[in-house]
């Protein structure tokens, strides 16, 4: 079957750095997609990771092992505004995004 | 990045009641639309894909006679809740690719509907 395996929640403060984790098996793989919600709103697109590595976009940056079915986003630098849920979502063969529930980032002052 | 947009962004309407929804493309054709529904603290729940000109596939346990869905043109698909029903109270939320090799997905605002 298709899963997705992020931690529910994390708290972190703001200036610091956060890692999120996500583990994922599918049927096949065409990348991986790293979402930012906000709550009561629409996902917003953060990366896409098709190959093996590090993609850096500013703040974030997102990770990918295909042979681990492991990927973590990076947030350096927190600020208040980042606190929201991050979606970890691997395209399966179909090109079909598998999404989770996210995990809910939480920034402190 | 791509602009999608959905239009209303809230709407109240009362049981029995169809509810049409809009989702535009705004800067880009896009082949594909996706229409999501997603209750609160729980994941996206994808509903059904729509290619311009052609059907659309729904997931499973989604009525397609109740969800009617119309990917007219490039840059607009509608989704119709028909006879709608306090259940289906939820965020309803469009996205759309451009295919070609480009397969990221651009989400709409939302939809959120509540039936009374």
């Amino acid at each position: 079957g298709q899963n997705i395996d992020q931690p529910t929640e994390m708290t972190a403060t703001e200036g610091a750095i956060v890692q999120i984790n996500c583990t994922y098996q599918t049927s096949g793989f065409n990348g991986l997609f790293w979402y930012q919600q906000h709550a009561g709103e629409a996902p917003t697109f953060l990366s896409y990771n098709v190959l093996d590595g590090l993609e850096e976009k500013g703040r974030f940056s997102s990770f990918l092992s295909r042979s681990k079915g492991y990927s973590y986003l990076l947030l350096k630098e927190l600020q208040m505004k980042d606190s929201a849920s991050y979606l970890c979502a691997p395209m399966d063969s179909n090109y079909q995004l598998i999404w989770g529930a996210g995990t809910k980032l939480i920034i402190k002052p | 990045g791509a602009v999608v947009s959905q239009h209303p962004s809230r709407v109240i309407c009362k049981s029995g009641t169809s509810v049409k929804i809009e989702c535009r493309s705004l800067d880009f054709q896009a082949t594909t639309m996706f229409w999501y529904r997603q209750f609160p603290k729980q994941s996206l729940m994808l509903m059904a894909t729509s290619n311009e000109g052609s059907k659309a596939t729904y997931e499973q346990g989604v009525e397609k006679d109740k969800f009617l869905i119309n990917h007219a043109s490039l840059t607009l698909s509608t989704l119709t809740v028909t006879s709608a029903h306090p259940e289906d109270s939820s965020f309803y939320i469009c996205s759309a690719r451009t295919g070609g090799g480009q397969e990221t997905q651009y989400f709409g605002p939302g939809t959120r509907l509540l039936v009374l």
